[in-house]
């Protein structure tokens, strides 16, 4: 059964102190591990694709990095409007999305 | 470019009744699929549409229904309404199969309440 853990539950940063958000995957044929954004109450906002291992993407202060297991979300001086839940989701061939738990980010000014 | 739509915003039902909701799927894309999202869970797969045929369905029950219009527009239909049926209710859309990619852009949900 495809799985999508993700790492810290919650994260409390300083404006300014970088980190990284981890997502663990196991799926049977990855076709794509996405990344998102959600504010509470909302729906999900597109960030990153990642198709193949080795594979990075960067959109202002983020930059999503992917392995054969696992995907990274580097925040790199993040600002209190960073503050969010992020969510890493995968896509197996059989079409379907597998999202993780999410990781709610706190950016404290 | 319109974005995803969902309709209601908010609704709030009893138990035991049946609840419609609605989805505009990004202009240009074929597929819709609808996800329930309990709170400060992540989004649950509930089934994908790809040009008016169920596609993909994931593990819930058949109270859980759907339609595809023409137009690409989508209903979930929920009869017999539970408890543990208030969340979250998105819906995304995407460009589908054989396109260059898969991404799900995803509306701003309908909140359903069951009491």
């Amino acid at each position: 059964e495809d799985q999508v853990t993700q790492s810290p539950e919650a994260l409390r940063l300083q404006e300014g102190e970088s980190s990284s958000l981890n997502c663990s995957y196991t799926v049977s044929g990855l076709r794509g591990l996405f990344w998102y954004r959600q504010d509470p109450g909302k729906g999900p906002e597109f960030l990153f694709t990642l198709y193949s291992a080795g594979e990075e993407k960067e959109k202002e202060r983020l930059k999503a990095t992917l392995t054969k297991k696992e995907s990274f979300l580097h925040i790199t001086a993040p600002k209190p409007e960073d503050s969010a839940t992020y969510l890493c989701a995968v896509k197996n061939y059989g079409q379907n999305f597998v999202f993780g738990p999410g990781t709610r980010l706190s950016v404290l000014p | 470019e319109t974005g995803v739509t969902q309709s209601p915003t908010h609704l709030i039902k009893t138990r035991g009744q049946q609840v419609t909701l609605r989805c505009s799927s990004q202009s240009g894309h074929n597929t819709v699929s609808w996800y329930q999202q309990a709170l400060g869970q992540g989004p649950q797969f509930i089934f994908q549409y790809y040009r008016e045929e169920e596609n993909g369905r994931g593990n819930f029950p058949p109270r859980f229904s759907g339609l595809q219009f023409p137009n690409y527009s989508s209903e979930l239909n929920v009869n017999a309404l539970e408890l543990d049926d208030s969340a979250l209710y998105l819906c995304a859309s995407s460009l589908g199969q054989g396109s260059s990619t898969d991404t799900q852009y995803f509306g701003p949900g309908t909140r359903l309440t069951v009491l």
